[in-house]
């Protein structure tokens, strides 16, 4: 079957670094998705993943292993309007994304 | 640009009633989707269209259909609403896979 596992919830210090981590089994892989949600909001784009290897944007980056089925992605120097649910999404051989439940992640001052 | 737009953006339906969810795109996008998204679930694909005329099921297409006479529009109708189907529904489009998809605001459909 195909399946996105990351954690519930994560809890971070204004200033920090976190890391969000990601696994995923679908059917076939066109590549992984992060994407950013506040609450009542739509998801937005944060990144996208196809080859192995890190991609920095700014303070987020994201990371990719295919023969692990693994991505992180990180967030520095957090600030308070990244409170939100961060999405990982694999796209399988259809081309469908595959979604997880979303990591809501909490900053605390 | 407005990107994509969704009406209503709430709605109370009673089980057994019928309506239709907007969606609007207004950046020529030739893929628009249909999502649902249940507290504490990740999205889950209802309908996707790639171009006008052509539509195909997702993972969960039971109780909805769509339809895609446009390149612009790609309304999805609920027939007997059930409260199962209460959710937050999210229209996304994108130019061609597997690009990014964008989001509209979402509507918020409670069956009572």
């Amino acid at each position: 079957g195909q399946n996105i596992d990351q954690p519930t919830e994560m809890t971070a210090t204004e200033g920090a670094i976190v890391q969000i981590n990601c696994t995923y089994q679908t059917s076939g892989f066109n590549g992984l998705f992060w994407y950013q949600q506040h609450a009542g909001e739509a998801p937005t784009f944060l990144s996208y993943n196809v080859l192995d290897g890190l991609e920095e944007k700014g303070r987020f980056s994201s990371f990719l292993s295919r023969s692990k089925g693994y991505s992180y992605l990180l967030l520095k120097e957090l600030q308070m309007k990244d409170s939100a649910s961060y999405l990982c999404a694999s796209m399988d051989s259809n081309y469908q994304l595959i979604w997880g439940a979303g990591t809501k992640l909490i900053i605390k001052p | 640009n407005a990107g994509v737009t969704q009406t209503p953006k709430f709605r109370i339906l009673k089980i057994g009633q019928s309506m239709t969810l907007q969606c609007t795109q207004d950046m020529n996008h030739n893929y628009m989707y249909w999502y649902r998204q249940d507290p504490g679930m990740g999205l889950k694909l209802i309908y996707y269209s790639v171009g006008a005329g052509i539509t195909d099921k997702g993972e969960v297409p039971n109780g909805y259909n769509v339809s895609r006479s446009t390149t612009e529009d790609f309304p999805l109708r609920l027939e007997l609403a059930a409260p199962s189907q209460t959710s937050v529904y999210f229209c996304a489009s994108t130019t061609m896979e597997p690009e990014t998809q964008y989001f509209g605001p979402g509507t918020r459909l409670l069956v009572l």
